[in-house]
């Protein structure tokens, strides 16, 4: 069966340091990749997703990722976090052209001033 | 933003209850979700739609029931309560993202916080 490992359950950081969240996935086939974000008290939002092309994806607020297909993994990244980056952060995967999303167990982050 | 809606946010209910979590959508999405979520856990999909009349069992086992009588409107309903279904259940509907549909964009509810006693 796919699954989905974020290895980070629980990220602090200060202020302009640099993030990045780990995300591995385990099937061998087609898929897409999603990295999804629910800030205290709100509902889950999509922060960016790979179909397909540049392996380097841009979403909003800053955040990207980088499709590794040797290494089955989708890590999310950020040069500078804010302290409104605070929130828990969930990788997806589904299969190509299916409907069933598998998710990690998310990564809570929280920035400091 | 999407437009998707739970109600309610939050329940505490005894065991033995009746209880209906609502779900509504407003973007004409055909297909529509139901994902389970304790605390530092994954979210599990639990029930599926994919249109008027369409439901389909997800990869969690539950005891909960859905309908789908409405494109807009997908319900859960647990007909007896018990405290093993405290949890978190999120709605989500969705539709294609690519023009080669290659794939799908869920958007999700707030959720509904359950608490059974």
């Amino acid at each position: 069966a796919q699954s989905v490992s974020q290895h980070n359950h629980h990220v602090i950081l200060s202020e302009a340091a640099s993030l990045e969240l780990g995300c591995n996935y385990s099937y061998g086939g087609t898929v897409n990749l999603f990295w999804y974000v629910q800030y205290p008290g709100q509902h889950l939002q999509l922060l960016l997703k790979y179909f397909s092309g540049d392996p380097l994806v841009k979403g909003i607020k800053g955040f990207e990722a980088e499709f590794i297909k040797s290494k089955f993994s989708f890590n999310l990244r950020k040069p500078s976090v804010q302290w409104s980056d605070t929130a828990e952060y969930f990788c997806a995967v589904s299969l190509l052209r299916a409907d069933k999303l598998i998710f990690g167990t998310g990564t809570r982050l929280q920035v400091f001033p | 933003e999407a437009d998707i809606y739970q109600t309610p946010r939050y329940l505490v209910i005894g065991t033995g209850k009746k209880i209906t979590l609502e779900c509504s959508q407003t973007m004409g999405h055909d297909k529509m979700y139901w994902y389970q979520q304790d605390p530092g856990m994954e979210l599990h999909l639990i029930h599926y739609s994919y249109g008027v009349n369409s439901t389909e069992k997800g990869d969690l086992s539950s005891e909960s029931t859905v309908s789908r009588i409405r494109t807009e409107h997908f319900p859960l309903t647990l007909e007896s309560a018990r405290p093993s279904h405290t949890s978190q259940y999120l709605c989500a509907s969705s539709e294609y993202g690519g023009g080669r549909a290659q794939g799908n964009i869920q958007y999700f509810g707030a959720g509904t916080r359950l608490s059974v006693l």
